[in-house]
């Protein structure tokens, strides 16, 4: 069975300051990760995906994520935040096979303060 | 192109009484999922469909919640009778096929509330 933890429930932070939003997985098979973005009365939106190739992946808003196979982690980082980017961070985890569902962790919220 | 619709996207009902809700998934999109969202956790899936049929519904609570996908486009999830605990955020998602590569696409949701 595959599991994702999200390791901070909520991320204060300053606008214009860099931000991690940790997440690790557990799975026995190959893995897709995904991070997907949840503003307010919305539904999920995908930010970025690692399906193969390059472990580190990048948004069109800024944010990049690495995938680290050693520590079984997915982190997000964005140097730089807005306002705007305040809202629920999900990470979740798929693999192939009889593996396909999509496993979500309990999300994290970025408040980006002024 | 068009995304997830869902409707409605509030309802709020009394336990005991019935209760559903609709969503028409992207154009071409095979797989259709439903998921229940309950505060200050992630999704988790209740059913999924390739076209027109159940591939899992392992975590959906049959002896209330009912789902069809009439003719492999749109989709209802019923809820008869509801529960406290059925309070919660309904969304539905669609994707091209069912292979755990493939990205989902979200609807807004459905938010219940249960009095």
């Amino acid at each position: 069975a595959q599991s994702v933890t999200q390791l901070d429930s909520q991320v204060p932070v300053f606008e214009e300051a860099p931000v991690e939003l940790r997440c690790n997985y557990s799975s026995s098979v190959s893995v897709y990760l995904f991070w997907y973005v949840q503003y307010p009365n919305q539904g999920l939106q995908l930010l970025l995906k690692y399906l193969s190739g390059s472990t580190l992946v990048e948004s069109i808003n800024g944010f990049e994520a690495e995938f680290n196979k050693s520590q079984t982690s997915f982190h997000l980082r964005k140097p730089s935040v807005h306002i705007s980017d305040t809202a629920e961070y999900f990470c979740a985890v798929s693999g192939s096979g009889s593996n396909y569902k999509l496993t979500f962790g309990k999300g994290t919220l970025l408040t980006v303060n002024p | 192109e068009a995304g997830v619709a869902q409707s409605p996207r509030y309802k709020i009902i009394e336990k005991r009484q019935s209760v559903a809700f609709w969503c028409n998934p992207i154009s071409g999109h095979a797989t259709l999922y439903w998921y229940q969202q309950i505060l200050g956790q992630g999704p988790k899936l209740l059913i999924q469909f390739q076209n027109n049929g159940v591939v899992d519904d392992s975590q959906l609570p049959k002896d209330r919640f009912s789902a069809e996908r009439l003719k492999g486009v749109d989709s209802t999830l019923k809820i008869q009778p509801a529960k406290l605990e059925d309070s919660a955020v309904y969304l539905c998602a669609s994707s091209l096929g069912g292979g755990g590569a493939r990205p989902q696409h979200f609807g807004d949701g459905t938010r219940l509330s249960i009095l």
